[in-house]
């Protein structure tokens, strides 16, 4: 069974600077793909970057990018320029390719400060 | 707007009822998925349907069940209400297994 991890259950950041959330996983597939969602005030579920295991290469989505590290099995995000409008939970989610089960992490709140 | 409909946004019952929540998905998406977030918690996954068919479950009551018909559109009919099913359910939509969803606004359940 997929687990994912997320160690930080809060973070806070000034308005402009720079953030990371982390993120864990554990999986013994070798084909998947790896989110981070957004979830503002709403509750409202957003998808703010996708990442294929197969893919070397980091994805990067504007002033959001990860650092994917396959063999650690890490997934953190990196938020820059940190904007009001980021105060959020985000969720960091584990898909198989092959099986309908998607995994997430239990969140991060994160507050940004003005 | 991520394309994915749910309906009703809201819904107040009382304990031993029987409600249905409904999900339309993105135009041409064949996955469908159901999660449930208790307050302050993360997402729960219950169940998803693949062109009409049964994909994967998750740690789904009994008391609940799904299904997606030929239209695509899906239902989440939870019965024999509990207190402790109140939740959001999410419903969200992907082209395929495995890939990005895009979710609905919820249904918020409240069982009183």
């Amino acid at each position: 069974a997929q687990t994912v991890t997320q160690s930080q259950p809060e973070m806070s950041v000034q308005e402009a600077e720079t953030v990371t959330l982390s993120c864990t996983y554990d999986t013994s597939e070798n084909n998947y793909y790896l989110f981070w969602y957004k979830q503002p005030p709403s509750r409202q579920m957003i998808l703010v970057i996708r990442q294929e295991a197969y893919k070397q290469q980091n994805a990067t989505e504007n002033r959001f990018s990860v650092n994917f590290q396959k063999a650690a099995k890490s997934f953190s995000l990196k938020i820059s320029d940190s904007q009001l409008g980021d105060t959020a939970m985000y969720f960091c989610a584990f898909s198989d390719t092959n099986a309908g089960k998607s995994t997430f992490g239990d969140g991060t709140t994160l507050t940004v400060k003005p | 707007d991520s394309g994915v409909t749910q309906t009703p946004k809201h819904l107040i019952t009382a304990t031993g009822q029987r409600v249905t929540l409904r999900c339309s998905p993105r135009s041409g998406d064949l996955s469908v998925y159901w999660y449930q977030q208790s307050l302050d918690q993360g997402l729960q996954f219950l169940i998803q349907y693949y062109n009409g068919e049964e994909r994967a479950k998750g740690n789904i009551l009994e008391r609940f069940s799904a299904q997606q018909f030929p239209d695509l559109h899906s239902e989440l009919n939870l019965s024999s209400l509990e207190l402790g099913d109140s939740a959001l359910y999410f419903c969200a939509s992907s082209p395929r297994t495995g890939a990005e969803a895009f979710f609905g606004q919820g249904t918020r359940l409240t069982v009183v």
